[in-house]
């Protein structure tokens, strides 16, 4: 059982490039979500999904596209980096779309340098 | 969660002390809260968690404490050891309510460092 698998781990582009962070997870959970860890700012939620077919913005989704066309796969695209989104990434997963009474299931991250 | 500008706050503790890191929450209707801990370059890990019917509940080696009243959450950790060294972070869950609030916020983290 893999859990929640993010890659790559480490990545570098320069301003203005395109990417998409990939993120899978082998436990059929409904909810998945991204999250990105800046320094002093703890975790903030970029956008999340509560099922196959259905996404939402979070706090921070400017400047990052998802889609869920599967149970096990949702995908954060970077549409044209920016320095500002140097950070490290984090997929998380979790049983239920309310999440009550079920914790999330992280990722090990990727972390991202948009020089 | 805490709150605490730029810099986390750091707890120093001896290992085989037991240890203890608090979290003030901030919504009255989260119902269900979770610990986690984040060792360095990896993701957050499930430690604990405790739904709003309950005050206490027990792991192994470690205990959350609730105190709705006050809107508080520790956690403690037994005879802590070096494996324990880490960012702990708590979390607030009132529940899923779509259009841009998943319903769960996480604090910034408490750094604890294990003397030996």
């Amino acid at each position: 059982n893999a859990g929640v698998t993010q890659t790559p781990k480490f990545q570098v582009l320069k301003t203005g490039q395109s990417m998409t962070l990939q993120c899978a997870q082998d436990m059929n959970h409904e909810y998945m979500s991204w999250y990105r860890q800046d320094p002093g700012m703890g975790l903030r939620l970029i956008h999340y999904s509560v099922g196959a077919g259905i996404t939402d913005q979070g706090e921070v989704p400017n400047g990052y596209n998802v889609s869920r066309s599967t149970t096990e796969d949702f995908p954060l695209r970077l549409l044209s980096a920016a320095p500002s989104q140097t950070s490290v990434y984090f997929c998380a997963s979790s049983y239920s779309p309310d999440r009550v009474r079920s914790p999330l299931h992280f990722g090990n991250g990727t972390r991202l340098t948009v020089t | 969660g805490e709150s605490v500008g730029l810099h986390l706050p750091t707890l120093s503790v001896q290992e085989g002390d037991n240890s203890i890191i608090n979290c003030a929450y901030s919504n009255s209707a989260s119902d269900y809260f979770i610990w986690y801990k984040q060792e360095s370059g990896k993701g957050p890990q499930f430690i604990i968690d405790i739904r709003s019917n309950m005050d206490k509940r027990q792991g192994q080696r470690v205990t959350v404490l609730l105190n709705k009243t006050v809107k508080h959450l520790s956690l403690q950790i037994a005879a802590t050891q070096p494996g324990d060294s880490a960012v702990y972070f708590c979390a607030e869950n009132w529940g899923y309510s779509g259009g841009g609030a998943d319903g769960l916020t996480f604090g910034k983290g408490t750094h604890l460092i294990i003397q030996p």
